[in-house]
């Protein structure tokens, strides 16, 4: 069964902290892997999205890694703010399949 | 472009009626998808849909009937709601010619009582 993990799941810090947020994955069949915000009570925003045959995409305060060898993506979130409180959702698509399947997400509190 | 939309926002059933979660995007995506999210369990999906005309099950379709005439529109019906079926249903969409980058919906917060 294809699963993905995210660690930390919960992660509380100081304002102006780096963060890396992790993401590992069963299938080494991937096609794309793809970070999501979660607001509460809102719906998903993505954030990246990385193409297997990438290493890493940027935007902004956020870099996305990919390591398709080990399974492993991380997210890292530079000068970190309270407005970047919520929960990051990482989930991939494999080659083998139409879906997506996610992990069960990092909740990120940046107090002030 | 609005993007994904879904309506309601909000529904409270009661066990054993219908209801149709309706779903709409703008971007002519292909693909299509109906997630419930539960604490805990994270995000599952329900069912999915490559193309108009074209739809198949997902993780947890048991309860739940789609069907997909257009391109835009992609609605979710529950047959007779039971409390088990209490969640936030979210619709996406992405499609192959933007590397399958998935866009979500607002989100529906359903209650069977």
């Amino acid at each position: 069964k294809q699963e993905v993990t995210q660690i930390p799941a919960a992660l509380s810090v100081p304002e102006g902290e780096n963060l890396v947020l992790n993401c590992s994955f069963t299938d080494s069949a991937i096609y794309n892997l793809q970070w999501f915000r979660q607001d509460p009570g809102k719906g998903l925003t993505s954030l990246l999205l990385i193409q297997s045959s990438q290493r890493e995409q940027t935007s902004g305060r956020l870099n996305a890694s990919l390591d398709k060898s080990s399974g492993r993506s991380t997210l890292y979130i530079a000068a970190s703010q309270p407005g970047d409180s919520a929960t990051y959702l990482c989930a991939f698509r494999s080659y083998n399949t139409d879906k997506l399947i996610f992990g069960t997400g990092t909740r990120l509190q940046v107090f002030p | 472009n609005a993007g994904v939309t879904q309506t309601p926002k909000f529904q409270v059933l009661k066990t054993g009626q219908s209801m149709t979660l309706q779903c709409a995007q703008d971007m002519n995506h292909e693909y299509m998808s109906w997630y419930r999210q539960d604490p805990g369990m994270g995000l599952r999906l329900i069912h999915y849909s490559v193309g108009a005309g074209i739809t198949d099950q997902g993780e947890v379709p048991n309860g739940y009937n789609v069907s997909r005439s257009t391109t835009e529109d992609f609605p979710l019906r529950l047959l007779s709601a039971a409390p088990s079926q209490t969640s936030v249903y979210f619709c996406a969409s992405s499609s192959p010619g933007g590397g399958y980058e998935q866009f979500f919906g607002p989100g529906t917060r359903l209650t069977v009582l």
